[in-house]
């Protein structure tokens, strides 16, 4: 089953300990992208990355980092958590075609408390 | 900083009406667009694509572009209980380094 897999689903973690939040896709796809939803404000971009060793930032990338080293997965990394990332993310695909046709995956509930 | 608006809602129509969600955008340079629907705590999911100006339709959706006026809209035929949901309007922008932009979206609610 074609899918975009995102662990963990849910975290309840406390400010400063480091955190990665993993996404795999079986698609193959070559674009895939972090996003953040926050009631009133959508889902606004963190990074995403076009290919292997491509990254680049989106509209919110601070106090995050990415790494893309295999085509399949897309790790999200918060080296030192605060509150105001506590937030509901998502991971997405693209065959890379058209990178506005996304494949996203279930979502990751983080709290920071 | 580039722009996609929507009325958050919420959006009520009765069953087997036409429900019609609008969106603009602020870029220009923006190229495709496109309709997501979200149930509550699940994720987003596309259900329209649209590239050029005019209107396109898939079953009971029909997705239209004013490139000029930097409007587009998804109409719902026929509309459902089932099709109670968030739909978030998302702008692609090539000229932006692969961006995709979404709305806030528009929450609708189909009565039975």
């Amino acid at each position: 089953e074609a899918q975009v897999t995102q662990n963990p689903r849910y975290l309840i973690t406390v400010t400063g300990k480091k955190l990665t939040v993993t996404c795999s896709q079986n698609m193959n796809h070559e674009y895939m992208s972090w996003y953040r939803q926050d009631p009133g404000l959508g889902l606004r971009q963190i990074y995403y990355s076009m290919n292997v060793e491509v990254t680049d930032k989106g509209d919110v990338p601070e106090g995050y980092k990415v790494s893309r080293k295999e085509k399949r997965n897309f790790p999200l990394i918060l080296e030192s958590p605060s509150p105001n990332q506590t937030s509901l993310y998502f991971c997405a695909s693209s065959p890379g075609a058209n990178t506005g046709e996304l494949f996203f995956g279930e979502g990751s509930r983080l709290t920071v408390l | 900083q580039k722009e996609v608006e929507q009325n958050s809602g919420p959006l009520s129509v009765p069953e087997g009406a036409i429900a019609s969600l609008n969106c603009t955008y602020s870029d220009r340079g923006s190229q495709s667009f496109f309709w997501y629907r979200q149930y509550s705590g699940k994720s987003p999911e596309l259900i329209m694509s649209i590239y050029s100006n005019g209107d396109k339709e898939d079953g009971r959706f029909t997705a239209q572009l004013n490139k000029a006026s930097q409007y587009v809209s998804l109409l719902i035929r026929d509309s459902q209980p089932s099709d109670s949901a968030t739909y978030l309007c998302a702008v692609n922008d090539r000229n932006g380094g692969f961006k995709t932009i979404f709305g806030a979206g528009t929450r609708l609610f189909v009565k039975a």
